[in-house]
């Protein structure tokens, strides 16, 4: 089964600084990848997709991750953090049954 | 877009009753839905799958007697929480199945007194 492993359980920066949240997967085949924020009491919102098409995939509020099939890695990015980027990320894979496997998690905190 | 509600978003139930909750796609029909729970502070983990007409393929460690799922439509999955304990106060998640993306419901917090 695939699986994925989110290294930082928590992540700190500062308000205009670049935000790195890093994933790595395990699968024996080129994986569907995801990102997903989840806000205090709030439900999933996706923030971006891989499915084997480009590597470096674009998402929303200006994330972007890169898909390294080399380092087997999807590391979510942005170069300037805001005050409402706080928010639980979760690094996500598709399994060949279609259910989706999420990792642990990362909080992140962006300082004033 | 593909929208999946959840009603309720919050209930709160007594030690050994029981409590259902629903799961629907308003604007498409899913053949599979998925179950989560998310414990605080936590990952969400799956439940199971179900698939509409069929009955649902549990994960390991969750009790299918205790956590019923019943997929009766395109449009309609329902959990219930039988003899509810405190340990099973979360945050209960669904997800509908449309081609191959899956669309996340708002969440349902769970809370058992």
């Amino acid at each position: 089964a695939q699986s994925v492993t989110q290294l930082d359980s928590h992540v700190s920066v500062s308000e205009g600084t670049p935000v790195l949240l890093r994933c790595n997967y395990s699968s024996s085949y080129s994986p569907s990848l995801f990102w997903y924020v989840q806000h205090p009491n709030k439900g999933l919102q996706l923030l971006l997709k891989y499915t084997s098409a480009a590597t470096l995939v674009k998402g929303i509020n200006g994330f972007e991750a890169e898909f390294k099939k080399s380092e087997t890695s999807f590391h979510l990015t942005k170069p300037s953090a805001h005050m409402s980027d706080a928010a639980e990320y979760f690094c996500v894979v598709r399994n060949n049954n279609n259910d989706m496997r999420f990792g642990a998690g990362t909080r992140l905190t962006v300082k004033p | 877009g593909a929208v999946v509600s959840q009603h309720p978003s919050r209930v709160i139930c007594k030690s050994g009753t029981s409590v259902k909750i629903e799961c629907r796609s308003l604007d498409f029909q899913a053949t599979t839905m998925f179950w989560y729970r998310q414990f605080p502070k936590k990952s969400l983990m799956l439940m199971a799958t179900s698939n509409e007409g069929s009955k649902a393929t549990y994960e390991q460690g969750v009790e299918k007697d205790k956590f019923l799922i019943n997929h009766a439509s395109l449009t309609l999955s329902t959990l219930t929480v039988t003899s509810a304990h405190p340990e099973d106060s979360s945050f209960y998640i669904c997800s509908a199945k449309m081609t191959r993306e899956q669309y996340f419901g708002p969440g349902t917090r769970l809370t058992v007194t």
